[in-house]
């Protein structure tokens, strides 16, 4: 079974400055999806990138990058020149196909705080 | 609406009360997921469904929890018999297809408080 660990319950990080949020994964499969998804008090969860994992690449979206370490199972998430807005829970998330369709398998989130 | 929408955004229900939680996916939309997220934890999988078909319902957690979407538009997760520990979010999400090229659009939720 898959499963997705966020080791840090809780960070924070000063505005303008940079953060960088942990995940690791376990699968046997070869071909799946990577997401990190930032869930505000609104509750919505909101896609902030993803990353293919047969492309060797890191996805970069603005101020968001990973560094996605396929071998190690490893994609973390930085932040960079972070703003008050970035405040919120992050969750990293496993995308696999099965023969129903596909589901999102969710770690435990990171809850991120961002201070003046 | 643009988005996924979610109704009643706030529910509380006595312990042993039945409810009904509503999804409305975006116009179009083929797949529909329902999560369970309990307080400060991820959103773990209930059911699946691709149009009116529920393809998989390995996730919800007992015979008291029920989904439909008979016209393969809206659904309704429908839970039986509340108990405290049924207290969660339950997030619903739509995609236009299935596979990896057909990212999830999420509702705010429905927040249910079992009292």
């Amino acid at each position: 079974a898959q499963t997705v660990t966020q080791s840090q319950p809780e960070m924070s990080v000063q505005e303008a400055e940079t953060v960088t949020l942990s995940c690791t994964y376990d699968t046997s499969e070869n071909n799946y999806y990577l997401f990190w998804y930032k869930q505000p008090p609104s509750r919505q969860m909101i896609l902030v990138i993803r990353q293919e994992a047969y492309k060797q690449q890191n996805a970069t979206e603005n101020r968001f990058s990973v560094n996605f370490q396929k071998a190690a199972k490893s994609f973390s998430l930085k932040i960079s020149d972070s703003q008050l807005g970035d405040t919120a829970m992050y969750f990293c998330a496993f995308m696999t196909t099965y023969q129903a369709g596909t589901a999102l398998i969710f770690g435990k989130g990171t809850t991120l705080s961002v201070s003046s | 609406g643009a988005g996924v929408s979610q109704s009643p955004r706030y529910k509380v229900a006595k312990r042993g009360q039945d409810v009904a939680l509503r999804c409305d996916p975006i116009s179009g939309h083929v797949s529909l997921f329902w999560y369970q997220q309990a307080l400060g934890q991820g959103p773990e999988f209930l059911t699946y469904f691709q149009n009116e078909a529920q393809l998989d319902k390995s996730g919800l957690p007992s015979d008291r929890f029920f989904a439909e979407r008979p016209e393969g538009s809206v659904s309704t997760l429908k839970i039986q018999r509340t108990q405290q520990e049924d207290s969660a979010v339950y997030l619903c999400a739509s995609s236009s297809g299935q596979g990896y090229n057909s990212p999830l659009h999420f509702g705010n939720g429905t927040r249910l408080t079992v009292t």
